[in-house]
């Protein structure tokens, strides 16, 4: 079945810095990766998703590429703001029926001002 | 923040005793989820279900039950059998068709402690 890997565990950045945050799947037919974002206490949120058919997507600060060959994608985020601090996770395919999604242990970063 | 709501908030309960979480959404989406989040471990799918009346063991199915007998509805119930039950449980719900995969909408958790 899937395995995602995910790094780092936790990331502290200066508010304007870029925060970069990797995860690694291990089925090569794995062809959809979201990333959730978890603010404290709060209920985690799509913030954006990336299909096996790109390499790069984007949406303002924030955005995914995909490394099919490697069997890795990253969240990239720019000009950090605090409220960007929060647990981030991946996800990628489950096993079974289609729908079900496998997550990473989750990434938190927390942004200095 | 409506559309999938879960509750209660703030559950506790006895070694021993069975306990049942509700979650419900008015999104019309087909698909329903369960996952059980704890500290470092990020979320691991209990149970989920794609149609009324069906569903599906996660990875971590053991000591939990499910039913889906409403598409509004998707209950765990955690048992006895269930050996480290206190954590934070998310329910989500999903579109099914179109995209083989499709965003996952979570509810507000409810957070169990056994005593």
């Amino acid at each position: 079945g899937e395995n995602v890997e995910q790094h780092p565990s936790t990331l502290s950045v200066q508010e304007g810095d870029s925060a970069v945050i990797k995860c690694t799947y291990s089925d090569s037919a794995s062809n959809y990766f979201p990333w959730y974002k978890q603010e404290l206490g709060k209920r985690p949120q799509l913030i954006i998703d990336i299909r096996s058919n790109v390499g790069e997507k984007k949406d303002q600060r924030i955005a995914v590429t995909l490394n099919k060959t490697a069997k890795h994608f990253s969240l990239h985020i720019t000009e950090t703001q605090p409220e960007d601090s929060a647990v981030y996770f991946c996800a990628a395919p489950g096993r079974g029926s289609q729908g079900n999604l496998i997550f990473g242990k989750g990434t938190k970063l927390s942004v200095k001002p | 923040d409506g559309g999938i709501t879960q509750s209660p908030k703030y559950l506790f309960r006895k070694e021993g005793q069975n306990v049942t979480l509700s979650c419900e959404q008015n999104l019309n989406h087909d698909a329903m989820y369960w996952y059980r989040q704890d500290p470092g471990q990020g979320l691991r799918l209990i149970y989920y279900s794609q149609i009324v009346n069906d569903f599906q063991k996660g990875d971590i199915a053991e000591g939990y039950s499910v039913s889906r007998e409403k598409k509004e509805s998707f209950p765990l119930t955690v048992t006895s059998a269930q050996k480290n039950p206190t954590a934070f449980y998310l329910c989500a719900s999903s579109i099914v068709g179109g995209p083989s995969y499709n965003e996952q909408f979570f509810g507000p958790g409810t957070r169990l402690t056994v005593l």
